[in-house]
């Protein structure tokens, strides 16, 4: 069973187009995350939930949207995309909102906007 | 703010070499957490070490060391006798320890690592 799974693995579409990437853990940790690495592999974060509370959102584009419906599960929304969104989206789990905190990562999805 | 540099890009050895990547960072935390992690060429993101800033002994996994210097703020990391399947690219990253990290991760810009046989 795959710990952190991320659906879709590869995505692509065309500009301006609306789209969601889901992402379930089922490691029983309470905070998830999302990061985006560029094509650089430059990796950041972008959001991150606690127990369905939203306690980080970085300086993303009003575009992007994440939803916590339960401690499990993270999806993101993208609306409207644009060419600089393409990149590798990555999921992560992890016990606890502390810094000690060891994050377990999804294998990502690759997104393409053409 | 945090910051972690790893100022190497990329490091081609042939195989059974020793290679290190180096890792300096900046915090103004006392209290602070450091990762490395290994991206393989499949993708996905591998937890290799977690290190405190109180504990500045080095460690050894295996073919993988660590080496932590508060002093000279460098969390360098070794492979022995390095093997093709070391080829990955590996990060090293930083957070703070306290309540408002919430485990948000400063990665540096990584070092893609290629082992030829």
């Amino acid at each position: 069973d795959t710990a952190v799974s991320q659906t879709p693995k590869y995505l692509v579409t065309q500009m301006g187009n609306d789209k969601s990437i889901k992402c379930e853990q089922n490691l029983g940790h309470d905070t998830m995350y999302w990061y985006k690495q560029d094509s650089k592999k430059f990796l950041k974060i972008m959001f991150s939930y606690n127990n369905k509370e939203l306690i980080i959102n970085e300086t993303v584009p009003n575009r992007f949207s994440p939803k916590s419906p339960d401690k499990a599960h993270l999806n993101l929304h993208i609306n409207s995309l644009e060419l600089g969104d393409s990149a590798v989206y990555f999921c992560a789990s992890s016990q606890g909102r502390w810094g000690a905190n060891v994050l377990t990562f999804g294998a990502g999805s690759r997104l393409t906007v053409l | 703010a945090q910051k972690v540099t790893q100022a190497q890009t990329e490091i081609s050895v042939v195989e059974k070499e020793d290679v290190t990547l180096d890792c300096v960072y900046e915090t103004r935390d006392t209290t602070y957490y450091l990762f490395w992690y290994k991206q393989p060429p499949s993708g996905e993101l591998v937890f290799l070490i977690r290190r405190n800033s109180f504990d500045e002994q080095n460690e050894i996994s295996g073919r993988y060391s660590w080496n932590f210097q508060k002093s000279t703020s460098s969390f360098n990391f070794t492979i022995t006798a390095s093997q093709v399947v070391d080829s990955a690219v590996y990060f090293c990253a930083l957070t703070n320890a306290g309540g408002t990290s919430y485990g948000k991760l400063t990665f540096g810009q990584g070092t893609i690592l290629t082992v030829h046989p």
